[in-house]
C-alpha cells in the first residue's frame, strides 16, 4: 500500500511569493490533516478535511493560508503571499475513519528568505 | 486547547541501556495518546499508541504506559539500539486532531 505523499520535498521562495504544496493522501482514506513544524517547535494542527469538506480550520495561521480538497482525493496548501515565519516542515496526515491510526507524509520544507 | 509537555528534549544512552521519555497533558478529555518516530529526513511513524481505557501496552522492546489521574504518559524503550536513534514525539487527542509534544532526540551511542 501505497503511502502519504507530498510535493514538493523542499521550497524555497521568497518573501511575498505565492507556494502551493500538495499532498496525497492514502487511497480510500477520508480524513486528511494538515500540520506544521515550526524549528524548535512542536507540530501543530492546521486544518482537517473528511473527504472535500472542512471539518475544522482553527489552526490555520491567518487568511494567507488557502487549503482545498476538491473531489476528496488529494489537497493542496496555498502560501500567499509568503512570509519569513511561514518557513518549517509542513506535514500531510490521513486516516480512514477519524479516530483512526494518522499516517503521515514526509513533509514539505518551506524556506521563505 | 490541549497543551502537551514532553521531557526531556534530548536523550543519550548507551547501547544496550534503557530510554524513558515522559509527556503530560492537560485536557482531561483526551483519549488517545500515540508516540511517533521520526528518523532523519523521513516522515513521522506511529510506533506505539494507548487508548485512555488501558494502562499499559508493550510492543516487543517498547512500552507505554499511561496515567490518567494524573494527566501523564510514557515511553519506554528496553534493550535500545543504535537504530533507535531518531526523534519521539509523543501526542494526545481528544477529537481528531493531534496535540504534540516538541519532541526528544535520543541517541544511542555503540
Amino acid at each position: 500500500e501505497a503511502g502519504v505523499t507530498q510535493f514538493p520535498s523542499h521550497s524555497v521562495i521568497e518573501k511575498g511569493q505565492t507556494v502551493t504544496l500538495r499532498c496525497d493522501p492514502i487511497s480510500g482514506h477520508d480524513n486528511l490533516y494538515w500540520y506544521r513544524r515550526v524549528m524548535g517547535k512542536e507540530i501543530k494542527f492546521l486544518l482537517h478535511f473528511v473527504k472535500e469538506s472542512k471539518q475544522d480550520e482553527s489552526g490555520m495561521p491567518n487568511n494567507r493560508f488557502l487549503a482545498e480538497r476538491t473531489g476528496g482525493t488529494y489537497s493542496t496548501l496555498k502560501v500567499q503571499p509568503a512570509e519569513l515565519e511561514d518557513s518549517g516542515v509542513y506535514f500531510c496526515a490521513s486516516s480512514q475513519m477519524r479516530a483512526d491510526t494518522q499516517y503521515f507524509g514526509p513533509g514539505t520544507r518551506l524556506t521563505v528568505l | 486547547g490541549e497543551n502537551v509537555e514532553q521531557h526531556p528534549s534530548t536523550l543519550s544512552v548507551q547501547e544496550g541501556d534503557s530510554a524513558v521519555i515522559k509527556c503530560t497533558y492537560s485536557d482531561s478529555a483526551s483519549n488517545y495518546f500515540p508516540w511517533y518516530k521520526q528518523e532523519l529526513g523521513k516522515r513521522p511513524q506511529l510506533i506505539i499508541d494507548i487508548r485512555s481505557n488501558v494502562g499499559e501496552k508493550k510492543d516487543q522492546r517498547i512500552a507505554v504506559t499511561l496515567n490518567k489521574t494524573a494527566k501523564h504518559f510514557s515511553l519506554h524503550i528496553t534493550e535500545t539500539q543504535p537504530e533507535d536513534s531518531a526523534v519521539y514525539f509523543c501526542a494526545a487527542r481528544e477529537g481528531y486532531a493531534l496535540n504534540f509534544g516538541k519532541g526528544t532526540s535520543l541517541l544511542v551511542t555503540p
